[in-house]
């Protein structure tokens, strides 16, 4: 079965630095998505994009951030200047369309020290 | 507002018992509901979906799921649970946004633990 695909697996990350995440969703999906979970926590939708832009984002996602989908494969979710509240797990998602469920990758857990 | 609320935090039970993991739900549209379940160091698996028709929706190993409107809930059950099923599940809702898509707002889990 297709699956999502997150690397890496584990960032650790200086304060201030830049991260990227990457995400490979399943090929023929449209939407995509990208959560966090900071641990022992809920997961939080952090942003939704469609169509090569963003249809909508949570009020954590600020200047920050941001999403790109620089090929047809690829979406990454970068954090620019990173804070040690940025430490948690973020993960994928994608769905063939809006209303289809969501299907998760792994994650990726980002540490910042 | 939209939420999802799970009010266990935690359940233990034995194997080969039933089980019956709660959600309620806050949203004032027609509900887009899932389960989704995570197993440590993995990412979420989609236990089982409502979209409409029948309240009573069959998913992945064994579990179904009952929606009520008038209760705002959709529960999660299993009638004879096993050792693997020990992991974290987790009730959603979907939310409709701009351009069709839907973001997911989780309830806070419930981590069930199977005695043997």
């Amino acid at each position: 079965e297709p699956e999502v695909t997150q690397t890496p697996s584990h960032q650790v990350t200086q304060m201030g630095q830049e991260v990227i995440l990457r995400c490979v969703p399943i090929s023929n999906h449209l939407y995509f998505y990208w959560y966090r979970q900071i641990l022992g926590q809920k997961v939080e939708f952090l942003v939704s994009f469609y169509n090569n832009e963003i249809s909508e984002k949570s009020e954590i996602f600020d200047d920050q951030f941001s999403v790109e989908r620089p090929d047809g494969s690829n979406f990454t979710l970068k954090i620019r200047s990173t804070k040690l509240e940025d430490s948690a797990m973020y993960f994928c998602a994608s769905s063939r369309s809006g209303i289809q469920p969501q299907h998760f990758g792994d994650g990726t857990r980002l540490s910042i020290l | 507002a939209q939420s999802v609320t799970q009010p266990d935090i935690h359940i233990t039970v034995s194997e080969g018992a039933s089980l019956e993991l709660r959600c309620n739900y806050s949203y004032g549209a027609t509900p887009y509901l899932f389960w989704y379940v995570q197993s440590p160091g993995q990412g979420l698996q989609l236990l089982l979906k409502y979209f409409s028709g029948d309240t009573l929706v069959q998913g992945i190993k064994g579990f179904e799921a009952e929606f009520k409107r008038s209760q705002s809930s959709f529960n999660l059950r299993k009638p004879s649970v096993h050792w693997s099923d020990a992991a974290e599940y987790f009730c959603a809702v979907g939310a409709g946004g701009a351009s069709g898509t839907y973001k997911y707002i989780f309830g806070t889990g419930t981590r069930l633990k199977v005695l043997a």
